[in-house]
C-alpha cells in the first residue's frame, strides 16, 4: 500500500527556516517522481516543487534560491528545506507521488499534510 | 490569480448533473497537456479523481466524468449525491510557467 507522511511543520519567524520531511511507504523514492504541493488556509492548491527519480529538481518562480527539495534512499524520505521564510509561505503542505510523462503530470497519491505557519 | 479559471461555486439537487469548468490557455491545456481533477473534503488531502482528460482512478464511481476541448475542460458529475458535496480543482501542466498549474478551485453544494 503507498503511503506518505509528511512531518516537521509549526510555527516560524519570518526569516526562519524549517525542514520538512515525507517519509512514504510501498515504493521507492529512488524510482519516482516527487512533489511538494501546498494550501494556504482558505485558498486553492499551489504546486511547490519536485525531485524526479534522477535526482534533478524543479520549482515554483517563488521559492526558487529560498526552498530545496532532497531525497535519503537509504531512509526513502523526502525532504522540503525553506529558508528565508515569509508569511505568504503559511500553508499545509502535501507530499505526493508524481506521475510524468509526455504531456503528462499529475499527483495520484497525497500525504495527509503538515501545516506551516510563519508569523512573528 | 489562478493560471487555470474555475467557477468558485456550482450547486445541484441531489439526482442532478452538475458541471464544472476549468479554463486555460495555448501554454497549458490548449498545448494539449493533459488536465486532471481533485476532489477535496475540508480537512483531508485531496484525491485524483480524473487523470489523463478523462481517465478515472480504480474505486472512483463512473458517476464522475472529464472532457477536454481545446483550452478548456469539464468535470461531469451525474446523480448527484450529498456525499459529493467538496471542493473540485483541475490541474495541467504550462510550458511557459515551467510547471504544474492549478485551478482556483470549485465548491459544489447539494441543495
Amino acid at each position: 500500500e503507498v503511503q506518505l507522511e509528511e512531518s516537521g511543520g509549526g510555527l516560524i519567524q519570518p526569516g526562519g527556516s524549517l525542514r520538512l520531511s515525507c517519509v512514504v511507504s510501498g515504493f521507492a523514492v529512488s524510482n519516482n517522481y516527487l512533489s511538494w504541493v501546498r494550501q494556504a488556509p482558505g485558498k486553492g492548491l499551489e504546486w511547490v516543487s519536485a525531485i524526479f527519480s534522477g535526482g534533478s529538481t524543479e520549482y515554483k518562480h517563488s521559492v526558487r534560491g529560498r526552498f530545496t527539495v532532497s531525497r535519503d534512499r537509504s531512509k526513502n524520505t523526502v525532504y522540503l528545506q525553506m529558508n528565508n521564510l515569509r508569511p505568504e509561505d503559511t500553508a499545509v503542505y502535501y507530499c505526493t507521488r508524481d506521475v510524468v510523462g509526455a504531456g503528462i503530470w499529475y499527483f495520484d497519491s497525497w500525504g495527509q499534510g503538515t501545516l506551516v505557519t510563519v508569523s512573528s | 490569480q489562478s493560471v487555470l479559471t474555475q467557477p468558485s461555486s456550482v450547486s445541484g439537487a441531489p439526482g442532478q448533473r452538475v458541471t464544472i469548468s476549468c479554463t486555460g490557455s495555448g501554454s497549458n491545456i490548449g498545448a494539449d497537456f493533459d488536465v486532471q481533477w481533485y476532489q477535496q473534503f475540508p480537512g483531508t488531502a485531496p484525491k485524483l479523481l480524473v487523470h489523463n482528460d478523462i481517465n478515472r482512478p480504480s474505486g472512483v464511481p463512473d458517476r464522475f466524468s472529464g472532457s477536454k476541448s481545446g483550452s478548456s475542460a469539464s468535470l461531469a458529475i451525474t446523480g448527484l449525491q450529498a456525499g459529493d458535496e467538496a471542493d473540485y480543482y483541475c490541474q495541467s501542466y504550462d510550458n511557459i510557467l515551467s510547471g504544474v498549474v492549478f485551478g482556483g478551485g470549485t465548491k459544489l453544494t447539494v441543495l
